[in-house]
């Protein structure tokens, strides 16, 4: 069965970093293009960062609000995608969800984890 | 960037009832190669990730229940719900895929009447 699993999320200071893992079953990390959303308590959901495929060359793309300070990767297990977040600011206090596209073109998500909260805050 | 504007804020429909959800782009998602609209709709319930709904448009994910469909092109489209039932009670998304970054539009609370 195809599943994604957030963790790492918790309570971080201001400017410190945090690195979420996003485990994998059912396929290998690299296989499918992957994405980072988040959203913020009782708000909407933003587009964060995103992984082509190998296939389309494994390349990343970022939102302006947490390019510089965010990385997405993958293991070299292939079971695990991260998403590194330094120098944390208050603003990036939400539920980060990562997704999956097995099935559909490459910026659109049909497979979600169930999310990791992560809240910035002195 | 692309963005993303939705309407209404939120709408009660009673059981049965029509819900249509508007979407409208800052610019066209329409690529000329391939004539495809690059938008998507996703709907979230309380305490749950997103679910695809539906991509290119129109194109209606696996699983999904046919009183779902989605229209429109170039900047305007549409989710309707044909007939609304109580497990469709949910905050639906619009999002962009034509360019990065990828954009959702605000959200659309639907409730029963």
């Amino acid at each position: 069965e195809v599943q994604l699993a957030e963790s790492g999320g918790g309570l971080v200071q201001p400017g410190r970093s945090l690195r979420l893992s996003c485990t994998i079953s059912g396929f290998t990390f690299g296989d499918y293009a992957m994405t980072w959303v988040r959203q913020a308590p009782g708000k909407g959901l933003e587009w964060v960062s995103f992984i082509r495929s190998k296939a389309y060359g494994g390349t990343t793309e970022y939102a302006a609000s947490v390019k510089g300070r965010f990385t997405i990767s993958g293991d070299d297990s292939k079971t695990i995608a991260y998403l590194q977040m330094n120098s944390l600011k208050t603003e990036d206090t939400a539920m980060y969800y990562c997704g999956a596209a097995l099935t559909t073109p490459g910026g659109v998500f049909d497979i979600w984890g169930q999310g990791t909260m992560v809240t910035v805050s002195s | 960037d692309i963005v993303m504007t939705q309407s209404p804020d939120s709408q009660a429909v009673s059981l049965g009832e029509r819900a249509t959800i508007n979407c409208k782009s800052s610019q066209s998602v329409l690529y000329s190669s391939n004539n495809k609209n690059y938008l998507a709709w996703y709907q979230q319930k309380p305490g749950q990730p997103p679910k695809l709904l539906i991509y290119w448009a129109s194109t209606r994910e696996s699983g999904v229940p046919d009183r779902f469909s989605g229209s429109g092109s170039g900047t305007d489209f549409t989710l309707t719900i044909s007939s609304l039932q109580a497990e469709d009670v949910a905050v639906y998304y619009c999002q962009q895929y034509y360019g990065i970054p990828f954009t959702f539009g605000p959200g659309t609370k639907v409730d029963i009447k």
